[in-house]
């Protein structure tokens, strides 16, 4: 019962353009959610996190959008830079009842090219 | 600060081996993770720590033991290595409840058991 899905394997964009990856989750008692990028050989490293009282949040060129009727949230990256290129993992967390565990999508690996 | 620590960085196993992997904070947090990492499955929570002297079960358990003696250490066991067992793991940590949900990762320990 995967209650985090990340459905694209992958995405290639050109340098300069808006990345966007997506996410999708089933447990309506998450109510917070967070992005987290990887690079080869390295631990995932935060990035940006919304609040389910929140619709978006802005961080630099990255901002998350929350889409709670749709249990959708998307990550926009803008613009998009060749040292963007790493893998993007969507996380949530039912804090009343899991408190700080985390539940992870599977990963989007994100290509900018020059 | 090193930050989140984990030693070893690489191990081979042969089936029915034991080993035990090092995770180790310098952040003061009071709680630990165990994730492995499996291509196409994200990280999945293995055992968990809420506070020093406790562990808890995460969502995939079976095969694997944890010790936290110190608060800023989280030991993760495998008493009969087995090929399933061949991932990548990587232990985070984080404040408690009531503060940022953000985890910090290690580099991560890639473990092949034959």
């Amino acid at each position: 019962d995967q209650q985090v899905k990340q459905n694209s394997p992958s995405l290639s964009v050109q340098e300069g353009r808006i990345s966007i990856l997506n996410c999708d989750y089933t447990n309506s008692m998450f109510d917070y959610f967070l992005w987290y990028k990887k690079y080869p050989a390295e631990g995932p490293t935060f990035l940006i996190s919304i609040s389910s009282i929140k619709d978006k949040n802005e961080d630099g060129r990255f901002t998350v959008f929350l889409n709670k009727s749709a249990k959708h949230l998307s990550l926009h990256i803008v613009p998009s830079q060749p040292g963007d290129s790493a893998v993007y993992f969507c996380a949530a967390s039912a804090r009343e009842t899991s408190g700080s565990r985390l539940t992870f999508g599977e990963g989007t690996q994100l290509t900018v090219n020059p | 600060n090193a930050g989140v620590t984990q030693t070893p960085k690489f191990r081979v196993l042969k089936t029915g081996q034991s080993m035990t992997l090092l995770c180790a904070q310098d952040m003061n947090h009071e709680y630990m993770y165990w994730y492995r990492q499996d291509p196409g499955m994200g990280l999945r929570l293995i055992h968990y720590s809420v506070g020093e002297g406790t562990t808890a079960k995460g969502e995939v358990p079976d095969g694997y033991n944890v010790s936290r003696l110190k608060k800023q250490n989280f030991l993760l066991g495998l008493e009969s290595a087995a090929p399933s067992q061949t991932s990548v793991y990587f232990c985070a940590s984080s404040w408690g409840l009531g503060f940022s949900y953000e985890q910090y990762f290690g580099p991560g320990t890639r473990l092949t058991v034959t």
